[in-house]
C-alpha cells in the first residue's frame, strides 16, 4: 500500500534551472494538490488539480507549472529556479466527494 | 486577514496530562470543514481529526478531540493523556465550500512539547 509518494526527497539546485517534483498516488483520488512550507507561513496551497488535464491555481501559482495527464501523477515544475523558491513543498490528495487530504512525505528543496 | 488563527506558537505539557490547542476561523460560508493535522519533527503530514460544520456533536478520534464553538468560531484540539510521541508542530485547517470544492487554508501551527 504506497499511498502517496513524492520525489525527490531532497534536492539542491542553483538560481535558474528548471527542476520538477514528482508526486504519485496509488489510491486514485481525483484531487491532488501542490502545497509549500515555510517557516511562519504554515502551508501555502500552490496548484490543484480537481482531476486529469484539469487544473487550477492557488494562493500561491508564480513561478510553478502543474499538469496532470494521468490521474495518478502531478508533477510540479520550476521553470526557473528562484531563492525565494527555497521550502519544502507537500503533494496531497483526496477523493471528489470527501474531505480530508492525505499529505505525502514532503520534498525539501534548496535553491543556491 | 487571517483566516486561521493559532495563538500560541509554542505549548508546553505534562505527560499523561490533558492539553488544549487553540484554533479560530473566520469565513462567511455556511458549509465548511475544519481539520487538524500533526508534523512530527520527521516532517510528514497527518491527519488527525476533521469536523464539519453541521456536525452537531464534537469530533472524537481515540485520545483526539475537537471542541467546536460554532458561534465563538473556534475549533481547539484536545489531547488527552498526553504522550511523549506527541510532540510535534499541530496544524489547524479550514475547508471552505462544499465537500467536492474548496481548498484547506492552515493556521502557521503551534508546537507541542510533551515534557516527561
Amino acid at each position: 500500500d504506497a499511498g502517496i509518494t513524492q520525489s525527490p526527497r531532497y534536492k539542491i539546485t542553483e538560481t535558474g534551472r528548471q527542476v520538477t517534483l514528482m508526486c504519485h498516488q496509488t489510491w486514485s483520488h481525483s484531487y491532488m494538490f501542490w502545497y509549500r512550507q515555510d517557516l511562519g507561513h504554515g502551508l501555502r496551497l500552490i496548484y490543484y488539480s480537481a482531476a486529469a488535464d484539469i487544473t487550477d491555481k492557488g494562493e500561491v501559482p508564480d513561478g510553478y507549472v502543474v499538469s496532470r495527464s494521468k490521474t495518478e501523477n502531478f508533477p510540479l515544475t520550476l521553470e526557473s529556479a528562484t531563492r525565494s523558491q527555497t521550502s519544502v513543498y507537500f503533494c496531497a490528495s483526496k477523493l471528489l466527494a470527501a474531505d480530508t487530504q492525505y499529505f505525502g512525505p514532503g520534498t525539501r528543496l534548496t535553491v543556491l | 486577514a487571517q483566516k486561521i488563527t493559532q495563538t500560541q506558537p509554542g505549548m508546553f505539557v505534562q505527560e499523561k496530562e490533558a492539553v488544549t490547542l487553540d484554533c479560530t476561523y473566520d469565513t462567511s460560508d455556511q458549509s465548511y470543514g475544519l481539520f487538524w493535522y500533526k508534523q512530527p519533527s520527521s516532517g510528514e503530514m497527518i491527519f488527525l481529526i476533521y469536523q464539519g460544520s453541521y456536525d452537531e456533536q464534537n469530533a472524537t478520534e481515540g485520545r483526539y478531540s475537537l471542541n467546536f464553538q460554532k458561534a465563538r468560531k473556534s475549533a481547539n484540539l484536545v489531547i488527552s493523556a498526553s504522550q511523549l510521541g506527541d510532540s510535534a508542530m499541530y496544524f489547524c485547517a479550514m475547508r471552505e465550500g462544499r465537500g467536492s470544492q474548496g481548498n484547506l487554508i492552515f493556521g502557521k501551527g503551534t508546537k507541542l512539547s510533551v515534557k516527561p
